[in-house]
């Protein structure tokens, strides 16, 4: 079974610019959460979609969005980047029918110039 | 502010021992507890998940859960240089889908 698969793996933008970053969940998972990881801060929650909608979303702004697809693929999309948006930006499935077991994708390394 | 801490180590074991790693959660209406294991640059791998106060085995690994004390540990028995890595604590609420709260890792470092 394939696992958490997520686009690009690396990604290099300047400041001002748009990001987008992309996740498939585990077949049979329809809901997404996304992390982000910056360096000494550890995981910090972003965004969790389930069944295309947005259930509930962290303590960050809102040039952080994204959105969920009819196959339960998600995006992620940060807007105005800025230099602290530097890091490694992970997406989990989870199998919304069983425990809050979250399976994380190899993640997208994000660096802000 | 519901917070999980962990100790940052690093931890330094030789070969064969048993590693012990330990978590506290603030809060008290947490009733899933996960710990992953990152290696550098790699996303986090789940090892085990526990839900109960008491044990929880698997292979060489060993959870334990104490919620009256808020308390979670991950013990590795005949610790291998390939163990070596962060581990991450994290928990969760009871409600379904709740996100998951992380601590910042404890790394331990496998001697051989």
């Amino acid at each position: 079974e394939a696992g958490v698969t997520q686009s690009p793996t690396h990604l290099i933008k300047t400041r001002g610019q748009q990001a987008t970053l992309r996740c498939s969940p585990i077949s049979g998972h329809t809901s997404v959460y996304w992390y982000q990881q910056a360096l000494g801060l550890g995981l910090q929650f972003l965004l969790w979609y389930d069944e295309g909608e947005e259930r509930n979303r962290g303590n960050f702004p809102p040039r952080f969005s994204g959105r969920q697809f009819p196959n339960y693929s998600s995006e992620l999309n940060v807007n105005a980047l800025e230099l602290e948006d530097s890091a490694l930006y992970l997406c989990a499935s989870r199998d919304s029918g069983g425990p809050n077991t979250q399976y994380f994708g190899p993640g997208t390394r994000l660096t802000v110039l | 502010q519901k917070e999980v801490e962990q100790n940052s180590g690093p931890l330094s074991v030789p070969e064969g021992a048993i590693a012990s790693l330990n978590c506290t959660y603030s809060d008290r209406g947490s009733q899933s507890f996960f710990w992953y294991r990152q290696y550098s640059g790699k996303s986090p791998e789940l090892i085990m998940s526990i839900y109960s106060n008491g044990d929880k085995e698997d292979g060489r690994f060993t959870a334990q859960l104490n919620k009256a004390s808020q308390y979670v540990s991950l013990l590795i028995r005949d610790s291998q240089p390939s163990d070596s890595a962060t581990y991450l604590c994290a928990s969760s609420a009871n409600q379904a889908g709740t996100a998951l709260i992380f601590g910042k890792g404890t790394t331990l470092s496998v001697s051989s």
